[in-house]
């Protein structure tokens, strides 16, 4: 079966850094893409992986390892503004979307 | 604003009703998808359009009926639904162009609570 696998909640103090981890099992592999969905909102993107290797935006990076099958988002300089909740996603051989069940990042001053 | 609107945003709704969802895309993307999501569960892809043909139904009940009139608009009938329908249904659109990668745009979702 496919999986995707992340930590269900995570807390981490402003100004911080905190890093989400992200482990797949899926039949093939088409690319990683992460998401952030504040409470009530939907999905926004933040960032996409398809080489092995670090991938940076701003305070946000994302990292990939397909050897591993393991991903991270690292979140830099915490605002209070950054707790949501943080998703990973997986696009298998036939480019389907899998999806994991979200990180809860909860920001504290 | 993600150019994806969907309506009703909350929805109340009895065991033996007929309703629908609306989404609408302002982006000029040719694929469009239904989700389910409920509380610490994955995302649930229930429905993809692409060119406005339905390409994917993974084995969703037919109590859920998805209609595409066109490339910017995607329905989701519902009738006879059950309690543990009861979720966020989330609309997204996408650009397909063969491999090329393509990141979803979603709506902010319509909160179904069937009674």
């Amino acid at each position: 079966g496919q999986n995707i696998d992340q930590p269900t909640e995570m807390t981490a103090t402003e100004g911080a850094i905190v890093q989400i981890n992200c482990t797949y099992q899926t039949s093939g592999f088409n690319g990683l893409f992460w998401y952030q969905q504040h409470a009530g909102e939907a999905p926004t993107f933040l960032s996409y992986n398809v080489l092995d290797g670090l991938e940076e935006k701003g305070r946000f990076s994302s990292f990939l390892s397909r050897s591993k099958g393991y991903s991270y988002l690292l979140l830099k300089e915490l605002q209070m503004k950054d707790s949501a909740s943080y998703l990973c996603a997986v696009k298998d051989s036939n480019y389907q979307l899998i999806w994991g069940a979200g990180t809860k990042l909860i920001i504290k001053p | 604003e993600t150019g994806v609107t969907q309506t009703p945003r909350h929805l109340v709704m009895g065991m033996t009703n007929k309703k629908s969802l609306k989404c609408e895309q302002h982006l000029g993307h040719n694929a469009m998808y239904w989700y389910k999501q409920s509380a610490k569960k994955p995302l649930e892809l229930m429905f993809v359009y692409s060119l406005e043909e339905r390409v994917e139904n993974n084995s969703v009940p037919s109590r859920f009926s998805p209609e595409c009139p066109n490339s910017s608009h995607l329905f989701l009938h519902l009738h006879t639904l059950q309690p543990e329908d009861s979720a966020l249904y989330l609309c997204a659109s996408s650009q397909e162009e063969g491999e090329a990668y393509n990141e979803q745009f979603f709506g902010p979702g319509t909160r179904l609570t069937v009674l």
